[in-house]
């Protein structure tokens, strides 16, 4: 069965500050990888995802990942967070249908 | 255009009680997911459906819990003889082919 590890439970950052999420997961096969946003009092929303092709992905509202296949890691990278960014992120794996999650992680931006 | 329905947003029920969850996929939208989020446990998978077959039932916790989905729409999950356990977030998700799967708001189901 596939895990999906999410390292930080909570982070707090100021406005502009730099945003790395961790994900690792244990399934060595071909995969699909996300990442969902749930900001307060709304429903998960997609932010990215990885198929196939460039491991480098770019989502929404200026958020990337970047794939590494050696590393069973899709780390989730914003440059300069702000205020509207607080939310929780969760990293999602399938090899099929079913989507794994992580645990999530909180992150609160300061203004 | 309209997104994943889910009702109620919110339930609150007695424990022993039998309660029905509903769930309005995208229009088109051939694939129907089942998940659950609860504290200490994250998103657990509970049941999808292709069409109104369900071949993939393996997340349901106990016999209590059944899914139904018609005409290749609106599902509903279906929790019996409720236990304080169950509370939790209800999500329902619909996604079309192999493309990502799109989230509803959930019910909200607690158990007295």
């Amino acid at each position: 069965a596939q895990s999906v590890s999410q390292h930080n439970h909570h982070v707090i950052l100021s406005e502009a500050a730099s945003l790395e999420l961790g994900c690792n997961y244990s399934y060595g096969g071909t995969v699909n990888l996300f990442w969902y946003v749930q900001y307060p009092g709304q429903h998960l929303q997609l932010l990215l995802k990885y198929f196939s092709g460039d491991p480098l992905v770019k989502g929404i509202k200026g958020f990337e990942a970047e794939f590494i296949k050696s590393k069973f890691s899709f780390n989730l990278r914003k440059p300069s967070v702000q205020w509207s960014d607080t939310a929780e992120y969760f990293c999602a794996v399938t090899d099929d249908y079913k989507l794994s999650f992580g645990a999530g992680t909180t992150v609160t931006v300061r203004a | 255009g309209a997104g994943v329905s889910q009702s109620p947003s919110n339930k609150v029920t007695e424990k022993g009680k039998d309660v029905e969850l509903r769930c309005d996929p995208i229009s088109g939208h051939t694939a129907l997911y089942w998940y659950r989020q609860s504290l200490g446990q994250g998103l657990e998978f509970l049941i999808y459906f292709q069409g109104n077959s369900a071949p993939d039932k393996s997340g349901l916790p106990s016999d209590r819990f059944s899914a139904e989905r018609t005409g290749g729409s609106v599902s509903t999950l279906t929790i019996q003889r409720t236990q304080q356990e169950d509370s939790a977030v209800y999500l329902c998700a619909s996604s079309f082919l192999d493309q990502p799967q799109h989230f509803g708001d959930g019910t909200r189901l607690s158990i007295l």
